[in-house]
Formats: C-alpha cells, sequence, structure tokens
C-alpha cells in the first residue's frame, strides 16, 4: 500500500533562509507525486508536480522539488524564505498514470516564517 | 464558475442530525472529489464523479455518508444522523480530467458536531 510521510508537522524558518521540507513515500508502481499549499482560510492549491521525465520540477511562487527513486524522496525546497510562505503544506502521491483519484496525503507541514 | 464553491463553510449541528454540505466546481471540470479531512491529518479520500457517475465510492465511512452530482455540475454530500466522530473539515475539489494531475480545491466546509 502506498504511504506518505512529511517529517516534522511545524517547521520555523527566518526570512530569507532555506526552506526545506521533507517528504518520503513508499510505491509498488512508478509515482506520481505532488506538493499542495493551503494559506489561511484558503483551499488547497497545487504547488507542483511530478509525472514522468525531469526529476527537479519547479513549482509556483519559486518553490522546487526533486524526486529521488533511490531515496523515496520527494523534498520541497526553496532558497529564501518570505513572509508570505506561513502556510500548510501537504505532499501527496497518486497510484498509476495519474490516477488522482486515490492520492494519499501526508500529514501536513505548518510553515512558519520569521522576521 | 470560475472557482471551486461550497458552502456552508461553517456548519455547527447536533448529534444526531442530518447535514449536506454542497460543492459548486469549476464549471468546465469532469470530475469531482469529496475529502475528510480530521484535525491534524491530511485529507482522505471520499468518493469521486466523472459528470454524473460515480465509479468509486469506497472512501465513504458508512452508509450514513452519500454524494450525489445528478446533472454532472453541483454535488451534495449528505451525511445522516451525524455522529461527533463526523467532525472534519469536508473538502470539495474538481479536475477537468480524472488523468490531470491537478486538483482545484474549494475552501472547505468545517463540520462541528456536538
Amino acid at each position: 500500500a502506498q504511504s506518505v510521510t512529511q517529517l516534522g508537522s511545524h517547521v520555523s524558518v527566518s526570512e530569507g533562509a532555506l526552506v526545506l521540507l521533507r517528504c518520503n513515500y513508499s510505491s509498488s508502481v512508478p509515482p506520481y507525486l505532488f506538493w499542495y499549499v493551503q494559506y489561511p482560510n484558503q483551499g488547497l492549491q497545487l504547488l507542483l508536480k511530478y509525472t514522468t521525465g525531469a526529476t527537479l520540477v519547479k513549482g509556483i511562487n519559486g518553490f522546487e522539488a526533486e524526486f529521488k527513486k533511490s531515496e523515496t524522496s520527494f523534498h520541497l525546497t526553496k532558497p529564501s524564505a518570505h513572509m508570505s510562505d506561513a502556510a500548510e503544506y501537504f505532499c501527496a502521491v497518486s497510484e498509476g498514470a495519474g490516477n488522482n483519484r486515490k492520492l494519499i496525503w501526508g500529514l501536513g507541514t505548518s510553515l512558519a516564517v520569521n522576521p | 464558475g470560475a472557482g471551486v464553491s461550497q458552502s456552508p463553510r461553517y456548519k455547527v449541528t447536533k448529534r444526531g442530525q442530518d447535514v449536506t454540505l454542497r460543492c459548486d466546481p469549476i464549471s468546465s471540470h469532469a470530475t469531482l472529489y469529496w475529502y475528510q479531512q480530521a484535525l491534524g491529518q491530511g485529507p482522505e479520500f471520499l468518493t469521486y464523479f466523472n459528470y454524473e457517475a460515480q465509479p468509486d465510492k469506497s472512501g465513504l465511512p458508512s452508509d450514513r455518508f452519500s454524494a450525489e452530482r445528478p446533472e454532472g455540475s453541483i454535488s451534495t454530500l449528505t451525511i445522516q444522523r451525524t455522529e461527533q466522530r463526523d467532525s472534519a473539515m469536508y473538502r470539495c475539489a474538481s479536475s477537468a480530467t480524472r488523468l490531470s494531475g491537478e486538483l482545484f480545491f474549494g475552501e472547505g466546509s468545517r463540520l462541528t458536531v456536538l
């Protein structure tokens, strides 16, 4: 069965510092991987996704993630945090070829950005 | 509509009452999903529709839960005889196709059962 583990339910960084949110997954088939973000009082929004091809994926707002099959990881990074990045971040994996009706979600990581 | 709209945003009800939540997806989107998200958890799949068809409702936790999308657009999620454990955020999402890989979410409906 597929699963997603997000290490650290709360991450705090200083403004301008590197953001690193960790995601590991388990899947018996090539996965599709997603990062979603939830800003306060808003719905979940897709940040980026990996399906096939280039393993380094760039998303919105300067975020990127790298699919590392050998490490079963899909960590999310941003070189320099901004106050507006404070939000809840969710990693998700789908089984098969884009069968997103069966997205399996991590528990989420709350990112705080300190001035 | 321009985005996914859910109503009500907040619902407080007493145990045993029936509740209906509504989702209005992006108008061009064929596929609609319902998720349940308990506090401190990630979303859990409930069911999905492809137009008016409901191919998978395996995530519905009990027969008290049902969902409809009779005309392939607006969907409702009904919980009968609510229980305290039903308290959660209920999220609706739509996508252009089942295989598109991107879900567009509404703001969610937070249900509290007293």
